[in-house]
């Protein structure tokens, strides 16, 4: 089993829609949890980090299930500037470092 | 501006060459990474320093090299030893080792002929 899994998608959504992805991680005891977005050809950047209560910016709202071992990210009133791939990234505690692992992303496409 | 540089963006080299990638960040982290993506597929961790003069392999190492004599600098070199070393490398860096936001050079785009 993968360490951290996607659904790669693609996802094609209308504008306005909600759209929801899901992300499995392997280790029980994984500490942190973050949404990354990738534009085409581009460096990833923070979207947002995801709390054990879960906590929503704006359109985007991110919950932790430790439980299950996963992770979601809800987009409302999906924008056309939202068409990017979407990362999950967890951290696991190695005996001396904190190891960060991506998951492979999904991909999501707004259509006008 | 603090930030994180990588260059060139686009690189061409021919097989059996050795090739180094820049990378430069000015945020003052202690933490940086290089990382590897395929198409279609996450990034897979090369090399990590946690801090100058120490770094330690990722997950995929083999054929690849790194230095960091410098805080600012952490320079890759793909080695001939690289049996398909076509891929978009980025470079990352994070105020301690795993330590929250990871920032993110804009890549260098390497293309072995």
């Amino acid at each position: 089993r993968k360490e951290v899994e996607q659904d790669p998608g693609p996802f094609n959504v209308p504008e306005g829609a909600t759209v929801a992805f899901n992300c499995t991680y392997s280790n029980s005891a994984s500490q942190s949890f973050f949404w990354y977005r990738q534009d085409c050809r581009k460096e990833p950047k923070l979207l947002m980090s995801v709390y054990s209560s879960g906590n929503e910016d704006g359109r985007f709202t991110a919950q932790l299930n430790r439980a299950s071992q996963y992770i979601s990210l809800l987009i409302r009133d999906s924008k056309l500037s939202d068409s990017a791939t979407y990362l999950c990234v967890v951290t696991d505690r190695e005996t001396s470092y904190d190891k960060v692992i991506f998951g492979p992303g999904t991909s999501l496409s707004v259509i006008p | 501006d603090g930030g994180i540089t990588q260059s060139p963006k686009y690189l061409f080299r021919k097989e059996g060459q050795n090739v180094t990638l820049s990378c430069e960040q000015n945020l003052n982290h202690d933490a940086m990474y290089w990382y590897r993506q395929d198409p279609g597929q996450g990034l897979r961790l090369i090399y990590y320093s946690q801090i100058v003069n120490d770094f330690q392999k990722g997950d995929i190492a083999e054929g690849y090299s790194v230095s960091r004599e410098k805080k600012e600098s952490f320079p890759l070199t793909v080695t001939s030893a690289q049996k398909n070393p076509t891929a978009f490398y980025l470079c990352a860096s994070s105020i301690t080792i795993g330590g929250g936001e990871q920032f993110f050079g804009p890549g260098t785009r390497l293309t072995v002929l």
